[in-house]
């Protein structure tokens, strides 16, 4: 099973910034964070990923709290075309003895109001 | 900006007919994953795929599902004696070239999937 939590759904306001929580209490010290989101049927969009410092792209910030047992997604100014399911998912990276195969949750369905 | 792309976006297949996924992977990537999507549940892991062999599978990945990459640039999916439960929509991805390190930590990159219908 999934070793994240989220919150079946969120609204934000168009412009407004949304922040995504994500429980992950269980982490092991090899596993990052990462962030995808999909949108109606396609396939899974990565947003970002981290292991233990905040990130920034383009798309998104993600804040990691120092024991690393959960983390925040934050999309700055949310526009209609964030409306998405978003997952949180933790996974050890590919290589070594690791596949990097990710474990889907039921994720959080953000749904952003004009 | 290189993408998976995934052959056909839609296959119907009538019930006991073998199917064939085809998905071109992101160019300089090493590990290829298979996943489903039942409408209306979870994307599942199928199996991962490295250096021409399967690396790890799951429960779902049973007698009846296959997976070959045929050329340099191909992986395949290939589903035998379909069920009507095989309905789903099949999702590729691929993920980094290894590193120095021989550590991969970069994300995987899905296709937009197979629509596959088993009537």
């Amino acid at each position: 099973d999934a070793k994240t939590t989220q919150p079946t759904s969120m609204d934000c306001a168009e412009g407004r910034a949304a922040n995504l929580p994500c429980n992950h209490s269980t982490i092991s010290g090899n596993e990052y964070v990462y962030w995808y989101r999909q949108i109606h049927s396609q396939g899974p969009q990565y947003i970002i990923h981290g292991l233990k410092n905040n990130e920034t792209n383009e798309m998104a910030s993600l804040i990691i709290t120092e024991d690393r047992k959960s983390s925040t997604l934050i999309l700055p100014h949310a526009t209609l075309r964030d409306t998405a399911v978003y997952y949180c998912i933790v996974s050890s990276f590919a290589g070594g003895t690791s596949y990097g195969k990710l474990t889907f949750g039921q994720g959080t369905i953000l749904t952003v109001h004009p | 900006e290189p993408e998976v792309t995934q052959t056909p976006s839609h296959q119907v297949t009538q019930m006991g007919q073998e199917v064939i996924l085809r998905c071109v992977p992101i160019s300089n990537h090493l590990y290829f994953y298979w996943y489903r999507q039942i409408l209306g549940q979870k994307v599942e892991f199928l199996v991962s795929f490295y250096n021409n062999e399967i690396s790890e599978k799951s429960e779902i990945f049973d007698d009846q599902f296959s997976v070959e990459r045929p050329d340099g640039s191909n992986f395949t999916l290939k589903i035998r004696s379909t069920k009507l439960e095989d309905s789903a929509m099949y999702f590729c991805a691929s993920s980094s070239p290894i590193t120095g390190t021989g550590k991969v930590n970069q994300p995987q990159h899905f296709g937009d999937g197979t629509r596959l219908s088993i009537l």
